[in-house]
């Protein structure tokens, strides 16, 4: 089975500062992993997708993120916060057939003036 | 491209009432299509995967007699809640995943607030 972790349900960051969203994954096969992006009564974005090709994956709105298989991890990242960063963000996790894909618990940003 | 439209985006109803939702691909094929439930600040659980031409799969504890999925066509999946009772209310989205081609992250739909009175 796989799963995701996203650790920190809440992140607060002030505008222009660095932001670093958490994904540990964990799966018996190699994973296939995306960051999803929430807005408030809005269905979900989707930001990048890691699918075993370059490690570092660069997305939509200046994200990126690096597969990291010895740490399992899938960390998002962006180097400076726009106050249209507020959000909730999701990782998921899938095999190969996409028939399987599984959600964090999610991390709702927050970004400061 | 890749655009799915889920209908209605907010519904109210009464106890006991059925409700359907709609999602459509409305620029590609999708022989696949998902549908999830969201509650207030949690993440999306996966109800069910809807397979065009063939029953849909069931994810654990979810009741398929309560909640009724049709794919008929490579474009329509929906999702009717039988009998909605109040712990129903919930926020549905949809995914669909493209024909002919592994399509890594599904497109979702917007969303349907469902609240049962």
């Amino acid at each position: 089975a796989q799963s995701v972790t996203q650790l920190g349900s809440h992140v607060s960051v002030s505008e222009g500062a660095l932001v670093l969203l958490r994904c540990n994954y964990s799966s018996s096969v190699p994973p296939y992993l995306f960051w999803y992006v929430q807005y408030p009564n809005q269905g979900l974005q989707l930001l990048l997708k890691y699918t075993s090709a370059a490690t570092l994956v660069k997305g939509i709105n200046g994200f990126e993120a690096e597969f990291k298989k010895s740490e399992t991890s899938f960390h998002l990242t962006k180097p400076s916060a726009h106050m249209s960063d507020a959000a909730e963000y999701f990782c998921a996790v899938s095999s190969y057939n996409n028939n399987d894909m599984r959600f964090g618990a999610g991390t709702r940003l927050t970004v400061k003036p | 491209g890749a655009v799915v439209s889920q209908h209605p985006s907010r519904v109210i109803c009464k106890s006991g009432t059925s409700v359907k939702i709609e999602c459509r691909s409305l620029d590609f094929q999708a022989t696949t299509m998902f549908w999830y439930r969201q509650f207030p600040k949690q993440s999306l659980m996966l109800m069910a995967t809807s397979n065009e031409g063939s029953k849909a799969t069931y994810e654990q504890g979810v009741e398929k007699d309560k909640f009724l999925i049709n794919h008929a066509s490579l474009t329509l999946s929906t999702l009717t809640v039988t009998s909605a009772h109040p712990e129903d209310s919930s926020f549905y989205i949809c995914s669909a995943g493209k024909l002919g081609g592994v399509d890594y992250g599904y497109t979702f739909g917007s969303g349907t607030r469902l609240t049962v009175v």
